[in-house]
């Protein structure tokens, strides 16, 4: 199967620290990955498309300089929340697509993140 | 826009029993998947079926089938004989069929499903 893992799980850091989340499929090359944020009881909404060895895509109110996202390699990409807020706080989660893009997206386990 | 509905916000059945959860999608695009995703209390969001907007055929996986109905853009799943471990929140996706490379997945706000042994 199709394995995307997401570290950490979860983050309590104060405010105005930078936070940076790792997004890897371990065992499959991920031309594509995506992060999302989920507020409580809500849908996922998409944040930005990464592709590798390129500039990520962000979705319209997204703002790029507060989440920087690097596709370094087809097995990583990094979201780094900087000067975090606690308005920050939500729950982050990277998927990663195989392949072309008929294929599905594959979801890590979520990043809780909190900021104090 | 692409839109993704999903009336229900919360259902529930009891266990063995069969539950059909809505879903509705409004789109200009022809080419286009349509999937549901399962997010248990773990987080994680695990795919349980998806469609592919150009077959008229019902997609189905075991327990879990759709009902297409791509003139009135519905796309309900059906869960038959539900398992204590069917309990999470589901999620109806669209996607365009765009041969691009960033193709975004629109959410709807879920369904909670209770199952009640």
């Amino acid at each position: 199967g199709a394995v995307v893992s997401q570290h950490p799980s979860r983050v309590i850091c104060k405010s105005g620290t930078s936070v940076k989340i790792e997004c890897r499929s371990l065992d499959f090359q991920a031309t594509t990955m995506f992060w999302y944020r989920q507020f409580p009881k809500q849908s996922l909404m998409l944040m930005a498309t990464s592709n590798e060895g390129s500039k990520a895509t962000y979705e319209q109110g997204v703002e790029k300089d507060k989440f920087l996202i690097n596709h370094a390699s087809l097995t990583l990409s990094t979201l780094t929340v900087t000067s975090a807020h606690p308005e920050d706080s939500s729950f982050y989660i990277c998927s990663a697509r195989r392949g072309g893009s008929n294929q599905p997206q594959h979801f890590g386990d979520g990043t809780r993140l909190s900021i104090l | 826009a692409q839109t993704v509905t999903q009336s229900q916000p919360e259902m529930s059945v009891q266990e063995a029993e069969t539950v059909t959860l809505s879903c509705t999608y409004d789109t200009s695009e022809s080419d286009y998947y349509l999937f549901w995703y399962k997010q248990p209390p773990s987080r994680q969001m695990i795919l349980v079926i998806r469609q592919e907007a150009y077959k008229q055929q019902n997609a189905t996986e075991n327990r879990f089938s759709v009902n297409f109905q791509k003139a009135a853009k519905s796309f309900s799943l059906k869960i038959s004989d539900s398992q204590l471990g069917d309990a999470a929140m589901y999620f109806c996706a669209y996607r365009e069929g765009a041969n691009f490379g960033n193709e975004k997945l629109t959410f709807g706000t879920g369904t909670r499903l209770t199952i009640i042994p």
